[in-house]
């Protein structure tokens, strides 16, 4: 069974300083690995896909790096912003999701 | 509308109500899933359904009774609650689900906050 590590479980940082998440999970094998937002309550919104077969991706101020071997991932949030405060999740896709805790996020303005 | 939308957003019930929730894809998928969040815990796959069918059930309540009457629409159907099945509950769906199981994204619905009292 797939496990996934978030760490920190939470993080609080001033407005403009950049982020890194940490992800770790077990089983190697998979297809790919996606990273969540969501906002307290409300569902979750892809922020980026990255494929088996690729080291990292980018979109704006995010970008997410995958180590498939040692199973890792991490993600980068550049000069982070009060918008930024949210759950973030990191989501491994054996052919199955598997969710960890995720890590909070709180941008102080 | 696009997208994965879900209604209602938010439900109470007493133990002794029947409701249902409602999930619609506008994205042509062929897969649509249910998923449980409790307060502080990690999402948790409950169903899935591929091409209408049920491809997998995650040792689920039977107070639990999803419906897929097609590919684009998905039900919850909740009768006999306990106050412990309060929880978020997400529905979401992929191109398709190869057997319950799928390497495609899946896109997320905005839940629905499920209150049993």
């Amino acid at each position: 069974k797939q496990e996934v590590t978030q760490i920190p479980a939470a993080l609080s940082v001033p407005e403009g300083e950049n982020l890194v998440l940490n992800c770790s999970f077990t089983d190697s094998a998979i297809y790919n690995l996606q990273w969540f937002r969501q906002d307290p309550g409300k569902g979750l919104t892809s922020l980026l896909l990255i494929q088996s077969s690729q080291r990292e991706q980018t979109s704006g101020r995010l970008n997410a790096s995958l180590d498939k071997s040692s199973g890792r991932s991490t993600l980068y949030i550049a000069a982070s912003q009060p918008g930024d405060s949210a759950t973030y999740l990191c989501v491994p896709n054996d052919y199955k999701l598997s969710f960890g805790a995720g890590t909070t996020v709180t941008v102080r303005a | 509308e696009t997208g994965v939308t879900q209604t209602p957003r938010h439900l109470v019930m007493g133990m002794t109500n029947k409701k249902s929730l409602k999930c619609e894809q506008h994205l042509g998928h062929n897969a649509m899933y249910w998923y449980k969040q409790s307060a502080k815990k990690p999402l948790e796959l409950m169903f899935v359904y591929n091409f209408k069918e049920q491809t997998e059930n995650n040792s689920v309540p039977s107070r639990f009774s999803p419906e897929c009457p097609n590919s684009s629409h998905l039900f919850l159907h909740l009768h006999t609650l306990q106050p412990e099945d309060s929880a978020l509950y997400l529905c979401a769906s992929s191109q398709e689900g190869g057997g319950g199981r799928s390497s495609d994204t899946q896109y997320f619905g905005p839940g629905t906050r499920l209150t049993v009292l």
